[in-house]
């Protein structure tokens, strides 16, 4: 089947980087996204990578291989607000655009 | 633009009564889906449409409805409330050919007793 494997909780310390791995299953697979989730709202789309490689975008980065079938999110300078859960999502079967999501991190960042 | 909104935002249904959840999108988007989120199990896709007319099986499909009559609206229905339909369900939309950001309703929160 399709699935995803996230760690379920990470913690870390304002002004620290955390890296959130997440890995894959490969038949039909397309592209990764992540998307953050704070508690009791929608979730929001952070990033996209169909190419190996590291995407940057402020202090969100996003890296993918796809040779491994792993992927990244690395949140940098980390603030009180970056705390909420955070998803990886497989593209699978691009005609459809059909995402699977993993289980998510919750991510705690203390002071 | 209100982007997507979802209609009701809380319901609490007794098991065997039917509900139609509403999903309304004003981006002209041609792809929409419907999830639901339970906790410690993310977000699983149950029906999802790539335009006016269409709709297709998600993973967890069964006792779940959707229509797809106008472009802008997505409906779901569950003919017969289950204990186990008790959910936070989210819907999305993306462009056509959208490869990457899918757009979230702010969810509805359903209980079936």
């Amino acid at each position: 089947g399709q699935s995803l494997e996230q760690p379920s909780e990470v913690t870390a310390v304002e002004g620290a980087i955390v890296q959130i791995n997440c890995t894959y299953q490969t038949s039909g697979f397309y592209g990764l996204s992540w998307y953050q989730q704070h508690d009791g709202g929608a979730p929001t789309f952070l990033s996209y990578n169909a190419l190996d490689g590291l995407e940057e975008t402020g202090r969100f980065s996003s890296f993918l291989s796809r040779s491994d079938s792993y992927g990244y999110l690395l949140l940098q300078e980390l603030q009180m607000k970056d705390s909420a859960s955070y998803f990886c999502a497989a593209l699978y079967g691009g005609a459809t655009n059909k995402l699977i999501f993993g289980t998510g991190t919750l991510l705690a960042v203390q002071p | 633009n209100a982007g997507v909104t979802q209609t009701p935002k809380f319901r609490v249904l007794k098991t065997g009564q039917s509900m139609t959840l509403l999903c309304a999108q004003d981006m002209n988007h041609e792809y929409m889906y419907w999830y639901r989120q339970d906790p410690g199990m993310g977000l699983r896709l149950i029906h999802y449409s790539v335009g006016e007319g269409t709709t297709a099986k998600g993973e967890v499909p069964d006792g779940y409805n959707v229509s797809r009559l106008k472009k802008q609206n997505f409906l779901l229905g569950l003919e017969s409330a289950a204990p186990s339909q008790t959910s936070v369900y989210f819907c999305a939309s993306v462009e056509a050919g959208g490869a990457d950001t899918q757009y979230f309703g702010p969810g509805t929160r359903l209980t079936v007793l």
